[in-house]
């Protein structure tokens, strides 16, 4: 069985400021995950993906996440929010030849100027 | 190339009514999968299609739901009857058959809001 953690459901911050949306997972099996965005009135956008190899992530929109998996962590970070952020972040892991993903609650990210 | 198109982006019904959902997955994208978000909370898996067939519906809450895809191109999710605890967002989402999961990555739809009186 698979479980996916966000911690927050809504985060503040500046303008300019570092993002940090938390996101901890639980997988018997080595896991894949992503982060996915949500516009306001479109679909679910990905933001970037972990399978194997390197740890650290990057994405697009200047957004990373690093894989730990001693933490069973894949947080994901921004160094300087824009404005054009705003919106909801979802984390999910997928497995093996699994094709259904297990989706976290959801963060939303407000910017503020 | 088109994304994922879903129809209605938002339906208004009474308790007992039926609603019919469509998605359009992107062109030669075998897998469709079906997702619904309940007030707020997880985007929980529905049902996942392999062109006409059913490969998992795991997810399906009871049998008021049903989902087909005849084709193996459009689909649809019929909810008859409708209850006040459908109400969400449907999400639809599609990729191509080949490749594992980590580079299969789910193109999503933009959702179908219901919302059940």
């Amino acid at each position: 069985a698979q479980s996916v953690t966000q911690l927050g459901s809504h985060v503040s911050v500046s303008e300019g400021a570092l993002v940090l949306l938390r996101c901890n997972y639980s997988s018997s099996v080595p896991p894949y995950l992503f982060w996915y965005v949500q516009y306001p009135n479109q679909g679910l956008q990905l933001l970037l993906k972990y399978t194997t190899g390197a740890t650290l992530v990057k994405g697009i929109n200047g957004f990373e996440a690093e894989f730990k998996k001693s933490e069973t962590s894949f947080h994901l970070t921004k160094p300087s929010a824009h404005m054009s952020d705003a919106a909801e972040y979802f984390c999910a892991v997928g497995s093996g030849s699994a094709r259904q993903l297990t989706f976290g609650s959801g963060t939303q990210l407000t910017v503020l100027p | 190339e088109a994304g994922v198109t879903q129809f209605p982006s938002h339906s208004v019904i009474e308790k007992g009514q039926t609603v019919t959902l469509r998605c359009d997955p992107i062109s030669g994208h075998d897998n469709l999968y079906w997702y619904r978000r309940v007030m707020g909370k997880e985007i929980k898996f529905l049902l996942h299609f392999v062109k006409e067939s059913k490969q998992d519906e795991s997810g399906m809450p009871n049998n008021r739901f049903l989902a087909e895809r005849t084709g193996g191109t459009y689909s649809t999710l019929k909810v008859q009857p409708a209850e006040l605890e459908d109400s969400g967002v449907y999400f639809c989402a599609s990729s191509p058959l080949r490749g594992g999961v980590g580079a299969n990555v789910l193109t999503f739809g933009a959702g179908s809001r219901l919302t059940v009186l």
